[in-house]
């Protein structure tokens, strides 16, 4: 596609289930970052992969979220045992040349845990 | 620890006045630097980044950005503001070489007002 989608758009689930959300990059592009977005706060960095390794995932906040990349495109971030301090958007980019270049943003997934 | 601070959560400037958004970052060496804006129910979007060279970049929608070494700062101006830059605007920072996490400021509140 022309650009970085996710998905789903928005996702509503009960504390305590699993959720996976889905990154697609744009065609090419070796690096792909997760982000999280909470009301009020910056850009908090989950996992950084440069093709299918994931050479920093210091920023997952705990061992209920994981991620992994597949075939160097596709990305998906899986959170298990949901919390109400999960909920928060969940944004994706993509770059081809890691961090030195231009990040291209997804939309986002919105994660509301009740 | 390497880290990047805006200051000013939320800034509220008169249609046509001028603005600088303030970023300071604390890295062992100069980072790679960017500006990204991200505008009410939308993705971000890069607006200027500076590497090495000229101190002054300009970037999209008339922004412009100093980075300034003695000061460790990075900050965002533009000499006319349009109430269409009401947005979120981001500092973000990555090392210059190898290791290539991204990390974003808190971000800054950008209200325009008639």
């Amino acid at each position: 596609g022309a650009g970085v989608s996710q998905s789903p758009s928005n996702k509503v689930t009960e504390k305590g289930k699993d959720v996976e959300l889905r990154c697609d990059p744009i065609s090419g592009h070796t690096a792909l970052y997760w982000y999280r977005q909470s009301l009020g706060q910056g850009l908090e960095f989950l996992i950084y992969f440069q093709g299918n390794s994931a050479p920093d995932k210091s920023g997952l906040p705990s061992d209920r979220f994981s991620a992994e990349r597949t075939g160097g495109s596709v990305s998906t971030l899986t959170i298990q045992r949901t919390q109400q301090e999960d909920s928060a958007v969940y944004l994706c980019a993509s770059s081809v040349r890691g961090g030195q270049g231009e990040l291209f943003f997804g939309e986002g997934s919105r994660l509301t845990v009740l | 620890a390497q880290s990047v601070t805006q200051p000013d959560i939320h800034i509220t400037v008169s249609e046509g006045a001028s603005l600088e958004l303030r970023c300071n970052y604390s890295y062992g060496a100069t980072p790679y630097l960017f500006w990204y804006v991200q505008s009410p129910g939308q993705g971000l979007q890069l607006l200027l980044k500076y590497f090495s060279g000229d101190t002054l970049v300009q970037g999209i929608k008339g922004f412009e950005a100093e980075f300034k070494r003695s000061q460790s700062s990075f900050n965002l101006r533009k000499p006319s503001v349009h109430w269409s830059d009401a947005a979120e605007y981001f500092c973000a920072v990555v090392p210059s070489g190898g290791y290539q996490k991204v990390t974003f400021g808190t971000g800054t509140k950008l209200q325009v007002i008639p």
